[in-house]
């Protein structure tokens, strides 16, 4: 089966820009999440969603991030405005049960 | 609070050496752990799952352990190949009516030829 997509793998953008980044996970899985992984620690959960519900959003900064899964199947996480401090990997991960997670390849940011 | 810690941070080895890679957690109340390997520019890939009554699992060359008791796991890798060369993250879930994971910062290996 085809696996986590995720788009663009690589951003470059300057503090202020915003950008989306978008994510398809597998087909089938109800659960979808978002992570933040800084260089040299483990991911951190943005939010997760149960179809087109959210299920946990409590650490995501939602003065400047925003996610949304409108039909249950792709998802888009947006930031606007960038902060330096922005910069990461951001992953997307889909799950049919919750005990085994398929991640994507990642989105690298970087914030100028 | 529900936390996992992982060592060393970094560790080098020799291919064909074997390893062992640390994790101590505290969470509760406890429903999985997995270990997960991450390559440079990759999400990362289960290696191995283990509920609370488990404790051992292999998957290849990565055998994971995990004692119930003292909240420790580790992963043992045999023979170890330059491919091996990834970051290991330990995971640990946790059931409060919904699940929850919490993952460690992970392990740095470098396999040297």
């Amino acid at each position: 089966e085809a696996g986590v997509a995720q788009s663009p793998r690589y951003k470059i953008i300057e503090k202020r820009q915003s950008v989306a980044f978008w994510c398809n996970p597998i087909s089938g899985h109800a659960t979808l999440y978002w992570y933040q992984q800084i260089l040299g620690q483990g991911p951190k959960l943005l939010i997760q969603f149960q179809n087109n519900g959210v299920v946990d959003d409590s650490q995501l900064p939602k003065d400047r991030f925003s996610a949304e899964r409108l039909k249950g199947v792709d998802s888009t996480l947006k930031i606007q405005p960038a902060k330096l401090e922005d910069s990461a990997v951001y992953l997307c991960a889909s799950s049919r049960t919750p005990e085994t997670q398929y991640f994507g390849p990642g989105t690298r940011l970087l914030v100028l | 609070k529900n936390q996992v810690e992982q060592s060393p941070q970094s560790l080098i080895i020799l291919e064909g050496k074997n390893c062992t890679l640390q994790c101590n957690y505290t969470v509760s109340p406890f429903s999985n752990l997995r270990w997960y390997k991450q390559d440079t520019g990759r999400g990362p890939v289960s290696l191995t799952i283990m509920t609370f009554s488990e404790n051992t699992k292999s998957n290849g060359r990565y055998t994971a352990t995990l004692d119930a008791d003292t909240k420790q796991s580790s992963l043992h890798i045999t023979a170890s190949q330059l491919s091996d060369s990834a970051s290991y993250i330990c995971v640990v879930s946790l059931n409060t009516g919904g699940f929850k994971t919490i993952f460690g910062a992970g392990t740095r290996l470098f396999v040297k030829a």
